[in-house]
């Protein structure tokens, strides 16, 4: 089991440029999470999909979309990458209803130039 | 919505004595209240969580007390050890949505040998 992943690690970009952050799980988990963890504060939510076929916007959801693909994976999309949007991105999982553990991935460390 | 407040920021201990982080929040329908642990460079990982209608969980060195009257929840670790040292986040779920955690941010406790 190698729980959630997430791929790139480590992304630079320019301002203006896009890209998308991939998230999958072996849990066979039904919700799924994005998060973005800046300097000297906790996770903020950005979007979170509570099922297959449902996404719903968390605290901090402009500038990005997402994708629930199917039941594993859970993309998380920039289309105009800003230097706000420096940041450590964790995505998660839980079973989901009353299962409210959520496991989280390494993450994927970004810099906008 | 929701908010969190985690006292101390910072937390420094001799190796041995105990370790308290209390977490306050502002939703009175919040009803499941979880720690998580993050190591330099990791993932936060869940280390113990309760539920509205528990006073007080233990697990092993740490244990963690609710105060839904007072509205705060709080982290007690004894025996501290080196391998404690970490940042703590408290994560109430919030009533506005499906298991939507609510991060404070952080308390970095540090375990002097």
């Amino acid at each position: 089991n190698a729980g959630v992943t997430q791929t790139p690690k480590f992304q630079v970009l320019k301002t203006g440029q896009s890209m998308t952050l991939q998230c999958a799980q072996d849990m066979n988990h039904n919700s799924m999470y994005w998060y973005r963890q800046d300097p000297g504060m906790g996770l903020r939510l950005i979007y979170y999909s509570a099922s297959e076929g449902t996404t719903d916007k968390g605290e901090v959801p402009n500038g990005y979309n997402v994708s629930r693909l199917n039941k594993r994976e859970f993309s998380l999309r920039l289309e105009s990458a800003a230097p706000s949007q420096t940041s450590v991105y964790f995505c998660a999982s839980s079973e989901g209803t009353s299962r409210e553990t959520q496991y989280f991935g390494p993450g994927t460390r970004l810099l906008v130039l | 919505g929701e908010n969190v407040e985690q006292h101390p920021s910072t937390l420094s201990v001799q190796e041995g004595d105990s370790a308290v982080i209390k977490c306050t929040y502002s939703d009175s329908a919040s009803n499941y209240f979880p720690w998580y642990k993050q190591e330099l460079g990791k993932r936060p990982q869940l280390i113990i969580d309760i539920r509205s209608n528990v006073g007080e969980k233990k697990d092993q060195r740490i244990a963690v007390t609710l105060n839904k009257t007072a509205k705060h929840f709080s982290l007690h670790i004894t025996e501290t050890q080196p391998e404690d040292s970490a940042v703590y986040f408290c994560a109430p779920r919030g009533s506005g949505g499906y298991n939507k955690l609510i991060f404070g941010a952080g308390t970095r406790l540090a375990v002097h040998p």
